[in-house]
C-alpha cells in the first residue's frame, strides 16, 4: 500500500524551513528519500533504517519513527536549488522492492 | 563513469505496436527495477529483477514484459496490451539483493508517447 505524503505542495521563500511527512499503514524496515527535478531522474537523498534514527545531509535531515510508521524530511534555510518534488519510498523487512509516495512539490521563491 | 543508461530519451509509437525500452548499467549492481511515472504522480513499480534470468512482477505489470539475460541489461517491452502506455519510464538499480536497505540509482528516463 502506497505511503501517504503531506503536504502535497508547499511554497516557501528562500531561507525558510520546510517539513515533509511520509506515513505508512504497514510496519517499515526502511524509508528512502529522493528529490526529482522536472523531467529528470530522482536523486537519492538518504536512507533511514529501522531503529528510529535521524540522519543529516547538508541542511537536509530526516527522522524515522518506527512505532508510528512515519518519517519526516526537514529542510532548513531552504535554497533555490531545493525546489523539486520529494518522494519517500518505503520498504518492509525482507522485501527487495520499495513503494513510493505520491510526492510533495516544493517551490522555493527568491 | 559508472551509471545507468536509458535510451532513447524520447520515443514515439503508434497504438498497437510493441516497443522496447533499453536500460543498461555498469555499476555491477545485482538488482534492477522498472518504474512508470505519470504526470503529478509517484513512481509505480512495473517489474524488478534480483538476479540474471529471474524477475518478479511489480504492482502494475499487466501489458509489460522484461528479460534479464545479462547482469548489466534489463530491457522493458511495452506491449500493445498496455491500455495507456504514454508515460515517463525510469529504470533503477541497487547494489544488492539483500533487502530494501540499499540506495536505488536511477537512469535519466525515457518519455514514451503513443498515439
Amino acid at each position: 500500500q502506497q505511503p501517504v505524503q503531506s503536504p502535497q505542495a508547499v511554497i516557501l521563500r528562500e531561507g525558510e524551513d520546510a517539513v515533509i511527512n511520509c506515513s505508512s499503514s504497514k510496519a517499515l524496515y526502511s524509508v528512502h528519500w529522493y528529490r526529482q527535478k522536472h523531467g529528470e531522474a530522482p536523486v537519492f537523498l538518504m536512507i533511514l533504517l529501522k531503529g528510529g534514527e535521524q540522519k543529516g545531509h547538508e541542511k537536509i535531515s530526516a527522522s524515522f519513527n518506527e512505532k508510528k510508521q512515519q518519517s519526516s524530511l526537514y529542510l532548513t534555510a531552504s535554497q533555490l536549488s531545493y525546489s523539486g518534488t520529494y518522494f519517500c519510498g518505503t520498504g518492509q523487512q525482507g522485501a527487495q522492492k520499495l513503494v513510493f509516495g505520491q510526492g510533495t512539490r516544493l517551490t522555493i521563491n527568491p | 563513469d559508472g551509471g545507468i543508461t536509458q535510451s532513447p530519451k524520447y520515443l514515439f509509437r503508434k497504438e498497437g505496436q510493441n516497443v522496447t525500452l533499453s536500460c543498461e548499467q555498469n555499476l555491477n549492481h545485482d538488482a534492477m527495477y522498472w518504474y512508470r511515472q505519470d504526470p503529478g504522480q509517484g513512481l509505480r513499480l512495473i517489474y524488478y529483477s534480483q538476479i540474471v534470468n529471474d524477475f518478479q512482477k511489480g504492482d502494475i505489470a499487466e501489458g509489460y514484459s522484461v528479460s534479464r539475460e545479462k547482469k548489466e541489461s534489463f530491457p522493458l517491452t511495452v506491449t500493445s496490451a498496455q491500455k495507456n502506455p504514454t508515460a515517463f519510464y525510469l529504470c533503477a538499480s541497487s547494489i544488492t539483493t539483500g533487502g530494501s536497505g540499499y540506495e536505488q540509482y536511477f537512469g535519466p528516463g525515457t518519455r514514451l508517447t503513443v498515439t
